[in-house]
C-alpha cells in the first residue's frame, strides 16, 4: 500500500513570498491532517479535514494560512505571505476513520515538506 | 487531554531492551495512551496504544501501571534503526488531533 505522498520535500523562499504544499493521502482515507513541526518540537495540528469538510482549524493562522481539500482526496496548504517564524516541517497525515463511529484510528504520516523562510 | 512527561533523552545498547518511561499522572479513565516515534527526516510512525491492559505487537510492548499514572514502552531488542524521537500521547478520543510533546530522543549505539 502506498503511503502518504507530499511535495515538494524542500522549499526555500523569502519572507512575504507565498508557498504551497501538496498532500496525497493513502487511498480511501477519509480524514486528512496538516501539522506544523518547528525544529526541536513535536508536531502541532494546523487543520483536520473529514472528506472535503473542515473538522478543526482552531490552530490555523487564518490571516496567512489556508488549506483546501476540494474533492475529498488531495489537499493543498498555502502560506501567503510567509514570515520567518513559518520555517518548519509541514507534515500531512491521513487515517481511515470515517468520523461518525468511535473506532481506534492510526494516523499515517507523510515525509513532510521542509520550509525555510529567509 | 492529559499532560505527559518524558525524559529528554536515553541511550541503549544494540540488542538490549529499551525501556522508555512516560508519566501521565492526570490521566482520566477514558483516556488512551498512544506511542509514536519519529525517525530523523521522516514523519511520525504509530507504534502502539493501550487503555488499561498491557499490550504487545510486532514492534513493542506497552506496560501501563495499575493506577494508569505512568507507562513504559519496551523495545525488546533495540537495533540502530530504532534511534528516533519517541512520543507518548494521552488522548480521550481516538479521532482527531494528536498533541505531541517534546518526546524522548532514544539513541541506540553499537
Amino acid at each position: 500500500e502506498a503511503g502518504v505522498a507530499q511535495s515538494p520535500r524542500y522549499k526555500i523562499i523569502e519572507k512575504r513570498q507565498s508557498v504551497a504544499f501538496w498532500c496525497n493521502p493513502i487511498s480511501g482515507h477519509a480524514t486528512l491532517y496538516w501539522y506544523q513541526q518547528i525544529l526541536g518540537q513535536g508536531p502541532k495540528l494546523l487543520i483536520q479535514f473529514q472528506n472535503n469538510g473542515v473538522v478543526d482549524d482552531s490552530q490555523l493562522p487564518k490571516d496567512r494560512f489556508s488549506a483546501e481539500r476540494l474533492k475529498g482526496v488531495d489537499s493543498t496548504l498555502k502560506i501567503q505571505p510567509a514570515k520567518l517564524e513559518d520555517s518548519a516541517v509541514y507534515l500531512c497525515a491521513s487515517s481511515d476513520n470515517p468520523g461518525w463511529v468511535s473506532i481506534m484510528e492510526t494516523q499515517y504520516f507523510g515525509p513532510g515538506t521542509r520550509l525555510l523562510v529567509l | 487531554d492529559a499532560k505527559t512527561t518524558q525524559p529528554p533523552s536515553m541511550d541503549c545498547a544494540e540488542g538490549r531492551a529499551a525501556n522508555l518511561p512516560c508519566n501521565h499522572s492526570t490521566i482520566s479513565g477514558n483516556e488512551y495512551v498512544y506511542w509514536y516515534r519519529q525517525i530523523h527526516s521522516q514523519g511520525p510512525q504509530y507504534i502502539i496504544h493501550g487503555l488499561k491492559n498491557n499490550e504487545t505487537n510486532e514492534m513493542a510492548s506497552l506496560i501501563i501501571t495499575e493506577d494508569r499514572k505512568s507507562s513504559t514502552l519496551i523495545l525488546p531488542h533495540a537495533t540502530l534503526r530504532d534511534t528516533a524521537v519517541y512520543y507518548c500521547i494521552v488522548t480521550v478520543t481516538s479521532y482527531g488531533k494528536l498533541t505531541f510533546g517534546q518526546g524522548t530522543i532514544l539513541t541506540v549505539h553499537p
